[in-house]
């Protein structure tokens, strides 16, 4: 069966305390991995996408990475603005179907 | 008007009413989604219109029905919800091109109670 998996499912950091989430997948045919934000009461605002294990991409405080069956979202010397919940999705299979994992949410502290 | 707008941005509603919601998207974009959200849970894909026709339906009961007039509209029609309906209600778009993996952008939600 298909299946994304995020972890941890929370984290706290002190700001300027980098660290990494991941985002585990289970898939075959792999089309796209995306990664997004979701701050409380918004929609989800979209951030990378990674199409082929080694590839990276970078954003401000933000690095994202993709293997063949994870990918991590690197943090780099946090700010409090950084905080919200990160959500991994994998776009996959014959029909292209999208599947979103739980989500981590990240808290990082002045 | 930018991106992607849902409306009504909350909505109390119950269990015999009727009412819709409304999803617009200035982006261009040529396929649109409907999501439920639920505390604890993954995004639930509901339906998914490409080209304004509808490609996908997650065996999601008939109390919700979706229509999509044209490419930037969306609507969910709601009748006869339950308390555990209760959810927040997203909206997304994408340019669907092939090749490339189809990222979404999505709206601000619309949250939606039950009673």
């Amino acid at each position: 069966e298909d299946q994304v998996t995020q972890s941890p499912e929370a984290l706290r950091l002190q700001e300027g305390e980098s660290s990494s989430l991941n985002c585990s997948y289970t898939v075959s045919g792999l089309r796209g991995l995306f990664w997004y934000r979701q701050d409380p009461g918004k929609g989800p605002e979209f951030l990378f996408t990674l199409y082929s294990a080694g590839e990276e991409k970078e954003k401000e405080r933000l690095k994202a990475t993709l293997t063949k069956k994870e990918s991590f979202l690197h943090i780099t010397a946090p700010k409090p603005e950084d905080s919200a919940t990160y959500l991994c999705a994998v776009q996959a299979g014959r029909d292209d179907k999208i599947i979103f994992g739980k989500g981590t949410r990240l808290h990082i502290l002045p | 008007e930018t991106g992607v707008t849902q409306t009504p941005r909350h909505l109390v509603m119950g269990m015999t009413n009727k009412k819709s919601l409304k999803c617009e998207q200035h982006l261009g974009h040529n396929a649109m989604y409907w999501y439920k959200q639920s505390a604890k849970k993954p995004l639930e894909l509901m339906f998914v219109y490409s080209l304004e026709e509808r490609v996908e339906n997650n065996s999601v009961p008939s109390r919700f029905s979706p229509e999509c007039p044209n490419s930037s509209h969306l609507f969910l029609h709601l009748h006869t919800l339950q308390p555990e309906d209760s959810a927040l209600y997203l909206c997304a778009s994408s340019s669907i091109t092939s090749g490339r993996a189809d990222e979404q952008f999505f709206g601000p939600g619309t949250r939606l109670t039950v009673l």
